[in-house]
Protein backbone atom coordinates (compact mmCIF):
# COMPACT_ATOMS: atom_id res chain seq x y z
CA UNK A 1 0.00 0.00 0.00
CA UNK A 2 1.67 3.45 -0.80
CA UNK A 3 0.95 6.10 1.25
CA UNK A 4 1.96 8.45 4.60
CA UNK A 5 2.54 7.14 7.79
CA UNK A 6 2.21 9.28 11.15
CA UNK A 7 3.03 7.67 14.31
CA UNK A 8 1.87 7.62 16.90
CA UNK A 9 -1.68 8.60 16.46
CA UNK A 10 -1.94 9.99 19.84
CA UNK A 11 0.83 11.16 21.89
CA UNK A 12 1.25 11.99 25.24
CA UNK A 13 3.93 13.88 27.10
CA UNK A 14 5.12 16.13 29.64
CA UNK A 15 5.86 20.12 29.68
CA UNK A 16 9.69 20.57 28.87
CA UNK A 17 10.39 17.20 27.10
CA UNK A 18 10.99 17.19 23.49
CA UNK A 19 9.06 14.72 21.46
CA UNK A 20 9.60 13.29 18.24
CA UNK A 21 6.56 12.92 15.55
CA UNK A 22 7.38 10.65 12.84
CA UNK A 23 6.25 10.48 9.10
CA UNK A 24 7.51 7.94 6.62
CA UNK A 25 6.31 8.26 2.95
CA UNK A 26 6.51 5.43 -0.16
CA UNK A 27 5.22 7.27 -2.32
CA UNK A 28 8.95 8.68 -3.91
CA UNK A 29 8.26 12.16 -3.15
CA UNK A 30 10.43 14.75 -3.35
CA UNK A 31 8.67 17.64 -1.09
CA UNK A 32 7.68 16.50 1.94
CA UNK A 33 5.31 18.86 4.80
CA UNK A 34 4.33 19.67 8.34
CA UNK A 35 1.37 21.12 9.40
CA UNK A 36 -0.36 22.37 12.86
CA UNK A 37 -4.14 22.03 12.57
CA UNK A 38 -5.61 23.81 15.34
CA UNK A 39 -9.72 25.04 15.54
CA UNK A 40 -10.70 28.10 13.33
CA UNK A 41 -6.61 28.39 12.40
CA UNK A 42 -6.74 26.17 9.44
CA UNK A 43 -3.31 24.07 8.79
CA UNK A 44 -0.36 26.28 8.93
CA UNK A 45 2.90 25.65 7.58
CA UNK A 46 6.11 24.36 10.06
CA UNK A 47 8.49 23.13 7.85
CA UNK A 48 9.18 22.09 4.36
CA UNK A 49 11.20 20.15 2.50
CA UNK A 50 11.49 20.34 -1.54
CA UNK A 51 14.97 17.50 -1.14
CA UNK A 52 16.82 15.10 0.89
CA UNK A 53 19.60 16.97 3.11
CA UNK A 54 17.66 20.23 2.64
CA UNK A 55 14.73 21.94 4.53
CA UNK A 56 12.67 24.93 4.95
CA UNK A 57 11.20 27.33 7.66
CA UNK A 58 7.49 27.55 7.35
CA UNK A 59 5.19 30.57 9.30
CA UNK A 60 5.48 29.10 12.75
CA UNK A 61 8.63 27.13 13.24
CA UNK A 62 9.36 28.80 16.28
CA UNK A 63 10.12 25.53 18.78
CA UNK A 64 10.17 22.72 16.14
CA UNK A 65 13.36 20.99 14.13
CA UNK A 66 12.71 18.55 11.68
CA UNK A 67 16.02 16.70 9.45
CA UNK A 68 15.72 14.81 5.66
CA UNK A 69 18.18 12.13 5.44
CA UNK A 70 16.23 10.05 3.70
CA UNK A 71 13.63 10.59 0.64
CA UNK A 72 11.28 8.47 2.69
CA UNK A 73 11.32 10.25 6.32
CA UNK A 74 10.42 13.47 7.97
CA UNK A 75 10.31 13.65 11.08
CA UNK A 76 9.42 16.93 13.65
CA UNK A 77 10.66 17.67 16.88
CA UNK A 78 8.71 19.45 19.18
CA UNK A 79 10.92 20.51 21.49
CA UNK A 80 10.42 22.68 24.90
CA UNK A 81 10.62 25.83 23.40
CA UNK A 82 7.21 25.45 21.98
CA UNK A 83 5.33 27.85 24.21
CA UNK A 84 1.69 25.93 22.94
CA UNK A 85 2.71 22.47 21.83
CA UNK A 86 -0.87 20.56 21.99
CA UNK A 87 -2.55 20.41 19.13
CA UNK A 88 -2.75 18.20 16.25
CA UNK A 89 -0.08 17.64 13.10
CA UNK A 90 -0.53 16.69 9.94
CA UNK A 91 2.61 15.18 7.50
CA UNK A 92 2.09 15.86 3.84
CA UNK A 93 3.88 15.19 0.41
CA UNK A 94 3.75 15.29 -3.04
CA UNK A 95 6.20 15.04 -6.55
CA UNK A 96 8.71 17.74 -6.18
CA UNK A 97 9.49 19.97 -9.39
CA UNK A 98 6.32 21.34 -10.05
CA UNK A 99 4.01 23.53 -8.49
CA UNK A 100 0.86 21.41 -9.74
CA UNK A 101 1.17 18.27 -7.93
CA UNK A 102 -1.62 16.57 -5.38
CA UNK A 103 -0.90 16.88 -2.09
CA UNK A 104 -1.07 13.22 -0.20
CA UNK A 105 -1.60 13.69 3.86
CA UNK A 106 -1.10 11.22 6.67
CA UNK A 107 -3.63 10.67 9.25
CA UNK A 108 -2.45 12.79 11.83
CA UNK A 109 -0.76 12.73 15.06
CA UNK A 110 -2.78 14.26 18.70
CA UNK A 111 -0.34 16.03 20.77
CA UNK A 112 -0.98 16.72 24.20
CA UNK A 113 1.20 17.98 26.23
CA UNK A 114 0.53 18.10 30.48
CA UNK B 1 5.07 36.49 1.69
CA UNK B 2 2.49 34.09 0.15
CA UNK B 3 -0.85 33.83 1.64
CA UNK B 4 -4.23 32.42 1.56
CA UNK B 5 -7.39 34.43 3.25
CA UNK B 6 -10.74 32.50 3.31
CA UNK B 7 -13.46 35.22 4.92
CA UNK B 8 -16.35 32.27 5.51
CA UNK B 9 -15.59 30.51 8.31
CA UNK B 10 -18.95 28.69 9.10
CA UNK B 11 -21.19 28.04 6.40
CA UNK B 12 -24.71 26.84 6.81
CA UNK B 13 -27.26 26.05 4.30
CA UNK B 14 -30.08 23.62 3.27
CA UNK B 15 -29.80 20.61 0.89
CA UNK B 16 -30.10 21.72 -2.71
CA UNK B 17 -28.91 25.22 -1.93
CA UNK B 18 -26.35 26.75 -4.23
CA UNK B 19 -22.19 27.10 -2.54
CA UNK B 20 -19.93 29.22 -2.87
CA UNK B 21 -17.08 29.64 -0.67
CA UNK B 22 -14.57 32.47 -0.89
CA UNK B 23 -10.93 32.32 -1.74
CA UNK B 24 -8.38 34.95 -1.96
CA UNK B 25 -4.59 34.82 -1.96
CA UNK B 26 -2.27 37.39 -2.15
CA UNK B 27 1.00 36.34 -4.13
CA UNK B 28 0.93 37.77 -7.42
CA UNK B 29 3.63 35.73 -9.67
CA UNK B 30 2.98 32.35 -11.46
CA UNK B 31 0.44 30.44 -9.03
CA UNK B 32 -1.21 26.96 -8.26
CA UNK B 33 -4.70 26.70 -6.71
CA UNK B 34 -6.18 23.97 -4.63
CA UNK B 35 -9.33 22.89 -3.02
CA UNK B 36 -9.00 20.35 -0.47
CA UNK B 37 -11.63 18.87 1.46
CA UNK B 38 -11.78 16.98 5.49
CA UNK B 39 -14.88 15.07 5.74
CA UNK B 40 -15.33 14.16 9.52
CA UNK B 41 -12.65 11.93 10.74
CA UNK B 42 -11.06 11.75 7.36
CA UNK B 43 -7.75 12.92 5.60
CA UNK B 44 -7.43 15.98 3.60
CA UNK B 45 -8.08 14.90 0.19
CA UNK B 46 -7.93 16.83 -3.26
CA UNK B 47 -11.35 18.81 -4.92
CA UNK B 48 -9.11 20.44 -7.65
CA UNK B 49 -6.76 22.28 -8.62
CA UNK B 50 -6.05 25.00 -11.52
CA UNK B 51 -2.50 25.26 -12.60
CA UNK B 52 -2.97 26.56 -16.81
CA UNK B 53 -5.25 27.16 -18.74
CA UNK B 54 -9.19 27.44 -18.67
CA UNK B 55 -9.86 29.25 -15.76
CA UNK B 56 -12.95 27.16 -14.53
CA UNK B 57 -11.97 23.85 -13.39
CA UNK B 58 -14.09 20.86 -12.56
CA UNK B 59 -13.69 18.53 -9.56
CA UNK B 60 -15.06 15.66 -8.09
CA UNK B 61 -18.18 15.32 -6.82
CA UNK B 62 -19.54 18.12 -8.31
CA UNK B 63 -17.60 20.95 -7.39
CA UNK B 64 -16.10 23.50 -9.89
CA UNK B 65 -13.69 26.51 -8.83
CA UNK B 66 -12.97 29.38 -11.41
CA UNK B 67 -9.62 31.33 -10.88
CA UNK B 68 -9.70 35.18 -11.49
CA UNK B 69 -6.24 36.50 -12.08
CA UNK B 70 -7.49 40.13 -11.46
CA UNK B 71 -9.30 39.54 -7.93
CA UNK B 72 -6.14 37.19 -6.60
CA UNK B 73 -9.13 35.04 -6.34
CA UNK B 74 -10.23 30.94 -6.85
CA UNK B 75 -13.96 30.43 -4.95
CA UNK B 76 -15.25 27.17 -4.89
CA UNK B 77 -19.05 26.78 -6.20
CA UNK B 78 -21.30 23.66 -6.03
CA UNK B 79 -24.75 24.21 -8.12
CA UNK B 80 -26.94 22.20 -5.32
CA UNK B 81 -25.49 20.58 -1.98
CA UNK B 82 -26.16 17.67 -0.40
CA UNK B 83 -26.10 16.58 3.59
CA UNK B 84 -22.72 14.18 2.50
CA UNK B 85 -20.92 17.92 1.45
CA UNK B 86 -20.60 18.55 5.19
CA UNK B 87 -17.24 19.14 5.72
CA UNK B 88 -14.27 21.71 6.14
CA UNK B 89 -12.81 22.95 3.02
CA UNK B 90 -9.55 24.46 2.71
CA UNK B 91 -8.04 26.83 -0.14
CA UNK B 92 -4.04 26.34 -1.16
CA UNK B 93 -1.68 28.03 -2.92
CA UNK B 94 1.73 27.12 -4.53
CA UNK B 95 4.24 29.87 -6.27
CA UNK B 96 5.47 28.27 -9.84
CA UNK B 97 9.22 27.02 -8.86
CA UNK B 98 8.87 26.94 -5.31
CA UNK B 99 7.21 23.87 -3.13
CA UNK B 100 6.12 25.73 -0.35
CA UNK B 101 2.72 25.32 -0.32
CA UNK B 102 0.20 27.17 1.98
CA UNK B 103 -3.65 26.33 3.08
CA UNK B 104 -6.04 28.97 4.32
CA UNK B 105 -7.69 28.99 7.70
CA UNK B 106 -11.00 26.98 6.41
CA UNK B 107 -14.06 27.28 5.94
CA UNK B 108 -16.27 24.64 7.61
CA UNK B 109 -19.54 23.35 6.18
CA UNK B 110 -22.65 22.30 7.60
CA UNK B 111 -25.81 21.77 5.33
CA UNK B 112 -28.69 20.46 6.81
CA UNK B 113 -31.10 18.04 5.49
Amino acid sequence: DGGITQSPKYLFRKEGQNVTLSCEQNLNHDAMYWYRQDPGQGLRLIYYSQIVNDFQKGDIAEGYSVSREKKESFPLTVTSAQKNPTAFYLCASRTGGVGNTEAFFGQGTRLTVV
Amino acid sequence: AQSVSQHNHHVILSEAASLELGCNYSYGGTVNLFWYVQYPGQHLQLLLKYFSGDPLVKGIKGFEAEFIKSKFSFNLRKPSVQWSDTAEYFCAVTNFGNEKLTFGTGTRLTIIP
